[in-house]
């Protein structure tokens, strides 16, 4: 089982900052990543497919970058609307997985 | 605009049965594979299923295989998820979601989830 691990778990920001979080597979996954946005009482809502393909409709400041087993993203200039947990997810291995998610917070 | 509804949740004792269905529209439903995530609470992400588009192939997360059963009515458009045996650990809101493919990767990400329905397994 390839295991997604997150970090940092919570991230604490102020509108207008940047943001880089990070997920780590255990083996390579090659650029078979996704990444969520979940806020709450809401489903996930994609935000970055293929490491670095932002979805249909996704800003501009949201970026993906990586391959193999490192992968970050990036938030620039954090709005208020982006303050939520972030989960990725591999599609690379059955079974699929997610990593256990980085909360963005206002400091 | 695609819609997904999941129903079918609610209280039940351990042991036993329950079936989720998840209504979709919007696109063409049998041209795409389909998905169940669970999310316990307070919890993250878990998959749980995942159908192919005619039905032909399901897959399972070890933690449910043998007690979880996916299937879809292409005519209805609905995707189901019978759950025997429940277990404490069953506990939590799960999430239908429509799973995109592509030629070089496979199965690939989730770009539409719905809303979601609580499954509690409590006696």
């Amino acid at each position: 089982e390839r295991v997604l691990t997150q970090s940092p778990a919570t991230l604490s920001a102020l509108p207008g900052e940047g943001a880089t979080l990070s997920c780590r597979a255990s083996q390579s996954i090659y650029s078979n990543l996704a990444w969520y946005q979940q806020k709450p009482g809401q489903g996930p809502r994609l935000l970055i497919y293929g490491a670095s393909t932002r979805a249909t409709g996704i800003p501009a400041r949201f970026s993906g970058r990586g391959s193999g087993t490192e992968f970050t993203l990036t938030i620039n200039s954090l709005q208020s609307e982006d303050f939520a947990v972030y989960y990725c997810h591999q599609y690379n291995n059955w079974p699929l997985t997610f990593g256990g998610g980085t909360k963005v917070e206002i400091k | 605009e695609v819609q997904l509804v999941e129903s079918g949740g609610g209280l039940v004792q351990p042991g036993g049965s329950l079936r989720l269905s998840c209504a979709a529209s919007g696109f063409t439903f049998n041209s795409h594979a389909m998905t169940w995530v669970r999310q316990a609470p307070g919890k993250g992400l878990e998959w749980v299923s995942l159908i192919s588009g005619s039905g032909g192939s399901t897959y399972y997360a070890d933690s449910v295989k043998g007690r979880f059963s996916i299937s879809r009515d292409n005519s209805k458009t609905t995707l189901y998820l019978q759950m025997n045996s429940l277990r404490a650990e069953d506990t939590a809101v799960y999430y239908c979601a429509k799973v995109n493919y592509y030629e070089s990767s496979g199965y690939s990400d989730f770009d539409f989830w719905g809303q979601g329905t609580l499954v509690t397994v409590s006696s």
